[in-house]
Formats: C-alpha cells, sequence, structure tokens
C-alpha cells in the first residue's frame, strides 16, 4: 500500500528545535518530488517546502526561510524537516505530500503535465508555547 | 507570488443540492489548477486537476472547470458525504500556494 507516515511533532518552547520525519512506504521517495505542508488550528493549508531528489531542487515559502531545512534519506526511504527557531506562528499540523505528475491532454492531443499532491500522510502536530 | 482567493469562504446547503466553489487566481495559471477536498482531523484529498479533470476514483457528481484566472467547482447532487472543506491549488510556478478554503455545511 502507497502510504506516508508522519512522525516527530510535540511540545516545544519558542526559540526551539524540532524534526519532523515522514516514511514512505508502497514507492521509492527519490522517484517523486515531496512536500511539507501545515496547518494551523482552524485555519488553511500552508505549502512550507519542497524538495526534488531528482536534481537536487529545493524551495521553502518565505514565512519559514532560513529557520526550516528539508532533505531526505533514500536508503530510510523518508523525508525529514528540520525546524529551527520556533515561533508560535509555527503551530499547526504538518503533513507530508507527495507530488506527482498526471497528464492532461489538450484538444489537439499534446500531452501536458500536471503537479498534484496526491498521497497525503496523516499529520504530525507541532506546537510552540511556552 | 501567485494569491490564491476562494468564494464564498462558508457555504450552506441541503443534500440533493447543485453546488459552486469559485477560486480566482492573481495572475493566469492557464489550468494548473487543482481542487481537494478535506474532513475533519483527515488529510486533503485530491478531487480535481488541470482544472477540469477529474482524479481516478472521484465520483462523476464532481467536475471543475474554467481557465486563465477563474475557475469553479461543481457539485452536481450534494450527498451527505460530501459536507467538508474544499481548498483549490495552483501548480503554475512556485510556491504551489491554496487558496483560502471553502466550508461546505448542511443546511
Amino acid at each position: 500500500e502507497v502510504q506516508l507516515v508522519e512522525s516527530g511533532g510535540g511540545l516545544v518552547q519558542p526559540g526551539g528545535s524540532l524534526r519532523l520525519s515522514c516514511a514512505a512506504s508502497g514507492f521509492s521517495f527519490t522517484n517523486y518530488e515531496m512536500n511539507w505542508v501545515r496547518q494551523a488550528p482552524g485555519k488553511g493549508l500552508e505549502w512550507v517546502s519542497y524538495i526534488s531528489s531528482s536534481d537536487g531542487t529545493i524551495d521553502y515559502a518565505d514565512s519559514v526561510k532560513g529557520r526550516f531545512t528539508i532533505s531526505g534519506d533514500s536508503a530510510k526511504n523518508s523525508l525529514y524537516l528540520q525546524m529551527n527557531s520556533l515561533r508560535a506562528e509555527d503551530t499547526a499540523v504538518y503533513y507530508c505530500a507527495r507530488d506527482s505528475k498526471l497528464h492532461y491532454y489538450d484538444t489537439t492531443g499534446q500531452r501536458w503535465p500536471h503537479d498534484v499532491f496526491d498521497i497525503w500522510g496523516q499529520g504530525t502536530m507541532v506546537t510552540v508555547s511556552s | 507570488d501567485i494569491q490564491m482567493t476562494q468564494s464564498p469562504s462558508s457555504l450552506s446547503a441541503s443534500v440533493g443540492d447543485r453546488v459552486t466553489i469559485t477560486c480566482r487566481a492573481s495572475q493566469t495559471i492557464t489550468n494548473y489548477l487543482n481542487w481537494y477536498q478535506q474532513k475533519p482531523g483527515k488529510a486533503p484529498k485530491l478531487l480535481i486537476y488541470a482544472a477540469s479533470s477529474l482524479q481516478s476514483g472521484v465520483p462523476s457528481r464532481f467536475s471543475g472547470s474554467g481557465s486563465g484566472t477563474d475557475f469553479t467547482l461543481t457539485i452536481s447532487s450534494l450527498q451527505p458525504e460530501d459536507f467538508a472543506t474544499y481548498y483549490c491549488q495552483q501548480t503554475f510556478s512556485t510556491p504551489r500556494c491554496f487558496g483560502q478554503g471553502t466550508k461546505l455545511e448542511i443546511k
């Protein structure tokens, strides 16, 4: 079964650090681009970070740039998010999500790849509070 | 960065109703637009990609349309399991941001 399982969330004080893990099964995460998405309590979805194992591309939302680091371990088939200098506004459920390419065929028959977040973990809660 | 704006923010409807949710991008995204459904305490689920393509396994009462900057998600006949929050997402450029969500509630 294709699935993602996050772990590592918890309660941390402002200024502290936490490392989230996302274990992939049923597929090799190095064959896909992977993302972290978070959702503050009662709020919407916010994309946090992205990694492409194929070309090494990494990107972050401005709100976490310089504080969070995304990485992966192919041997463990796992994705990580190192979170430093945590703030109250980082309190959220953190999801890892697989980024797949589904194809759209236009009226001429030309094929266009579209990125979708097709597999999501169950989420892990991070609470930043003193 | 591209901004995504959904309307309405919340919507009350009854089982069997036809419902439409709108998503507007701050600049053109051609058809690089996805729709997700999220139920309380659960991860989002992909419904529609490329603005109008139905993800495998999603009921045909869900449909999407639009291109450029304006998009719609339509549920043709609401079922009890459809009451949830819906998000649009643009994948035309990074960051691949989401709309703020539309909460669909039972009337």
